[in-house]
């Protein structure tokens, strides 16, 4: 079993529609959980961050982590085109340990 | 700032060539890594360093691969002899480790094509 897994999709939703990406994790000491988001031919960026469990927003994007589960969501509201990229769920246990990157999942908003 | 810098963009190169990545971190980040990027296996970290030292090499795939952090703003990556399965593009990523939160800004990558 990897130490997280993601749904490499590709996933496909009309402008407008709400996405949701998750991830499942193994490892119970993970404690800073974020989103990278990486557009085709470019570096993955940071988009999001919680710490531990529960909600934090941004604007169309929200981020979930149930610990208890061992399981993290990233939604977005009102998609765009523009937010058709790679989306890579990490997660680390702080000061710089362990840091580890999901597969990533493809997302397509459809115009 | 100008974010992290990475050199070159693009190479092509032939089988048994020597090649070498740089990479120039965010100036007063205190940890750089190095990763490769393919379809088939995702993003796969290489190398790790702390305050220039290597903390976590197990991800390098072979003795092909070296790398080396001289000052806190400079790495290189090198792989020597280059074989077509290293073809990938290879993201160099620095932080700043002094608080638990810990996020990781990326370059523009490398583009490697061995022929």
């Amino acid at each position: 079993q990897k130490e997280v897994e993601q749904d490499p999709g590709p996933l496909s939703v009309p402008e407008g529609a709400i996405v949701s990406l998750n991830c499942t994790y193994s490892n119970s000491a993970f404690q800073y959980f974020m989103w990278y988001r990486q557009y085709s031919r470019k570096g993955p960026e940071l988009l999001m961050y919680t710490y531990s469990s529960g909600n934090k927003e941004d604007g169309r994007f929200t981020a979930q982590v149930d610990k208890s589960s061992k399981y993290i969501s990233l939604f977005i509201r009102d998609s765009q085109p523009s937010d058709s990229a790679t989306y890579l769920c990490a997660m680390s246990d702080g000061y710089g340990q362990n840091f580890v990157f999901g597969p990533g999942t493809r997302l397509s908003v459809l115009p | 700032d100008a974010g992290v810098i990475q050199s070159p963009r693009h190479e092509v190169t032939e089988m048994g060539q020597e090649v070498t990545l740089r990479c120039k971190p965010i100036s007063g980040h205190n940890s750089l890594f190095w990763y490769r990027q393919t379809m088939m296996r995702g993003l796969e970290l290489l190398i790790y360093f702390n305050n220039n030292v290597p903390i976590d090499d197990s991800g390098m795939p072979e003795d092909r691969f070296s790398a080396k952090m001289p000052n806190a703003s400079f790495s290189t990556l090198k792989i020597q002899p280059s074989e077509p399965r290293d073809s990938a593009v290879y993201f160099c990523a620095s932080s700043l480790v002094t608080s638990p939160q810990e996020t990781q800004y990326f370059g523009p990558g490398t583009r490697l094509l061995v022929l």
